[in-house]
């Protein structure tokens, strides 16, 4: 069965360094999304994004956030300047339409 | 803006009872909803979606039902098995997105 994949699966970075977090969604889909898991809380959504434009943001998607679809199968996420905040688990999903799969996640550690 | 609640938050049982799990949700104009499983810092599995249109679904020991009018659906696992200790998680899609709730962690006692 066709599965959403992210990479890497664990990353570690240092506050103020910007990140990318990948993932290559469903090749027939044609949804995208972010969702983030901070330890012991809910899943967030973050961003959805279709036909190479955001369709809903939330408000933790905030200017330190960008999407990406820069080639037919990748679509990533970018941090710009990590916060210890941001330290979570990251999960990216496709779906054609509204029925979601999710990848296994990155989880991010921001030291 | 979709609010979706789990009830109970926690649930232990012993292996053979069954188990029903609750999910509350405020905004009944959903087009589906799917319930996930999750296991400790792994990712979201799922296990049932129900289209808006319809009232329940069910996959071998599971059978998730959704009523919309009052803003709920249960999850009901048959004949629990420790395997079947996880967080399980749903999720009300509308407005683009889906919307978790917090989840019910259940514990099945072998």
């Amino acid at each position: 069965e066709p599965e959403v994949t992210q990479t890497p699966s664990h990353q570690v970075t240092q506050m103020g360094q910007e990140v990318i977090l990948r993932c290559v969604p469903i090749s027939n889909h044609l949804y995208f999304y972010w969702y983030r898991q901070i330890l012991g809380q809910k899943v967030e959504f973050l961003v959805s994004f279709y036909n190479n434009e955001i369709s809903e943001k939330s408000e933790i998607f905030d200017d330190q956030f960008s999407v990406e679809r820069p080639d037919g199968s990748n679509f990533t996420l970018k941090i710009r300047s990590t916060k210890l905040e941001d330290s979570a688990m990251y999960f990216c999903a496709s779906s054609v339409p509204r029925a979601l799969h999710f990848g296994n996640g990155t989880r991010l550690t921001v030291t | 803006k979709q609010e979706v609640t789990q009830i109970p938050a926690a649930l232990s049982v012993p292996e053979g009872e069954n188990l029903v799990l609750n999910c509350s949700f405020t905004d009944s104009a959903i087009y589906n909803l799917q319930w996930f499983r999750q296991d400790p810092g792994k990712g979201l599995t799922s296990l049932l979606l129900i289209q808006s249109s319809q009232r329940e679904q069910t996959s071998g020991r599971l059978n998730a039902s959704l009523d919309k009018s009052s803003g709920r659906s249960t999850l009901y696992i048959a004949a629990s098995q420790p395997g079947d200790s996880a967080t399980y998680l749903c999720a009300g899609f509308n407005d683009y997105k889906l919307s978790f709730g917090a989840g019910t962690t259940v514990t099945v006692r072998a």
